[in-house]
């Protein structure tokens, strides 16, 4: 069974904006990841943020993780073109599980 | 660079074939891993395996198995392949958690297979 459940499905924007995507899951954690896929391609990780952790940043990504609402969201900053993909959240020890993901189409 | 790779990056096969997937990573990972990925379903995963000689059954297992005889090497088989197997497979592989805090996931590029 999928862990992970990515809010919204589709997301389209200008470049220039901030994206934001949600991901809630079902059982407690240790960590929770975020992957990106560019199409037709293999998923590359983004973020780990731990469980004791309530915000990271990489970059112009910003992640927060509420463990009490067994969510995350993942924050774009300042979009481009270039981050039209699919983002998946994932959690899981040895076995990871994924959402079915938010595609994302950043317009020029 | 940590790298992944799969044998094809696209199969066309028929009913009833044994299709072979191979999956090798070049560092040292003690898990490896096989997903189907549809569109609306995302990744669901197949089979996993922590180290040589061990598997553990995903969530969706029936009408696959696998093998993994060296730690770089991980193969997905459909015994039989049917129509509804048509999809990308995707593998992965990362360090054990208990190797330490980096466990995150690396992908190949997947493998596109057709079963007609």
């Amino acid at each position: 069974s999928q862990q992970g459940e990515e809010d919204p499905q589709a997301l389209s924007i200008q470049e220039g904006e901030n994206a934001t995507m949600n991901c809630s899951y079902k059982t407690s954690i240790n960590n929770l990841q975020w992957y990106r896929q560019n199409s037709g391609r293999g998923l590359v990780h983004l973020i780990l943020i731990r469980s004791n952790e309530r915000e990271k940043h990489s970059g112009r990504l910003r992640v927060t993780l509420d463990t009490s609402k067994k969510s995350s969201s993942l924050l774009i900053t300042a979009s481009r073109a270039a981050d039209t993909a699919s983002y998946f959240c994932a959690t899981g020890y040895n076995d990871m599980r994924f959402g079915a993901g938010t595609r994302l189409t950043v317009k020029p | 660079d940590v790298k992944v790779t799969q044998s094809s990056r696209y199969l066309v096969k028929r009913t009833g074939e044994k299709v072979f997937l191979e999956c090798v990573q070049d560092m040292d990972h003690e898990n490896m891993f096989w997903y189907r990925q549809d569109p609306g379903l995302g990744l669901r995963l197949i089979y996993f395996s922590y180290d040589v000689k061990m598997k553990e059954k995903g969530d969706i297992p029936e009408g696959y198995s696998v093998s993994r005889e060296k730690k770089e090497r991980f193969s997905l088989i459909l015994e039989s392949a049917s129509t509804n197997q048509t999809s990308m497979y995707l593998c992965a592989s990362s360090h054990s958690r208990l190797a330490g805090p980096r466990y995150e996931q690396y992908f190949g590029p997947g493998t596109r297979l057709t079963v007609t």
